[in-house]
């Protein structure tokens, strides 16, 4: 049961690159969350899905896309790279909003 | 909109030192609170939850949080800490929707 896994671990960016940070999980969770984690700042929602089909913001959307086509993948996309998204990105699941939320090991991404 | 404020930033204690953390919300109606723990390199972990029931609720590693009504408080204590409790420790609340929001964090440093 391999849980939450995120691709890629790091990725350097250079500005108005785009690219896409992969999030998928194997216990049927209908809940999959993006959050970025910056220095003194905690954690920020991006965006989050209840179900397959179904997406909606978060605190912090602006420069992302997301889908969620499938009950397992949950993608988050950098359409044009900035360097304020620098950051730590971490996808996590639940299977409910009552349940603790189950974290990927996150990705580091630099955009310079 | 719910929202979170831990307002100790950083917290320096000696071992055997008592330890309190303070959480504060915004949302008037029904909350489900979270406390998770994230520990240098890792992902975060849940720390101890409060639904419904006991406002005093127990977790892992002699952890414990009050949850209070009247003061939209949920804060983290333990009586006596130790060394391998350094770690950011974050504060979330979930106000009846399905955004899981967190607080800034607070960082602990525990000294032998």
């Amino acid at each position: 049961n391999a849980g939450v896994t995120q691709t890629p671990k790091f990725r350097i960016l250079k500005i108005g690159q785009s690219m896409t940070l992969q999030c998928t999980q194997d216990m049927n969770h209908n809940y999959m969350y993006w959050y970025r984690q910056d220095p003194g700042m905690g954690l920020k929602l991006i965006y989050y899905s209840v179900g397959a089909g179904i997406t909606d913001k978060g605190e912090v959307p602006n420069g992302y896309n997301v889908s969620r086509s499938t009950t397992e993948d949950f993608p988050l996309r950098l359409e044009l790279a900035a360097p304020s998204q620098t950051s730590v990105y971490f996808c996590a699941s639940s299977p409910t909003t009552d349940s603790p939320l189950h974290f990927g090991n996150g990705t580091r991404l630099t955009v310079t | 909109a719910q929202s979170v404020s831990q307002h100790n930033h950083h917290v320096i204690l000696s071992e055997a030192a008592s330890l309190e953390l303070g959480c504060n919300y915004s949302y008037g109606g029904t909350v489900n609170l979270f406390w998770y723990v994230q520990y240098p390199g890792q992902h975060l972990q849940l720390l101890l939850k409060y639904f419904s029931g006991d406002p005093l609720v127990k977790g892992i590693k002699g952890f414990e949080a009050e949850f209070i009504k009247s003061k939209f408080s949920f804060n983290l204590r333990k009586p006596s800490v130790q060394w391998s409790d350094t770690a950011e420790y974050f504060c979330a609340v979930n106000g009846n929707t399905d955004k899981l929001i967190f607080g800034t964090g607070t960082r602990l440093q525990v000294f032998p």
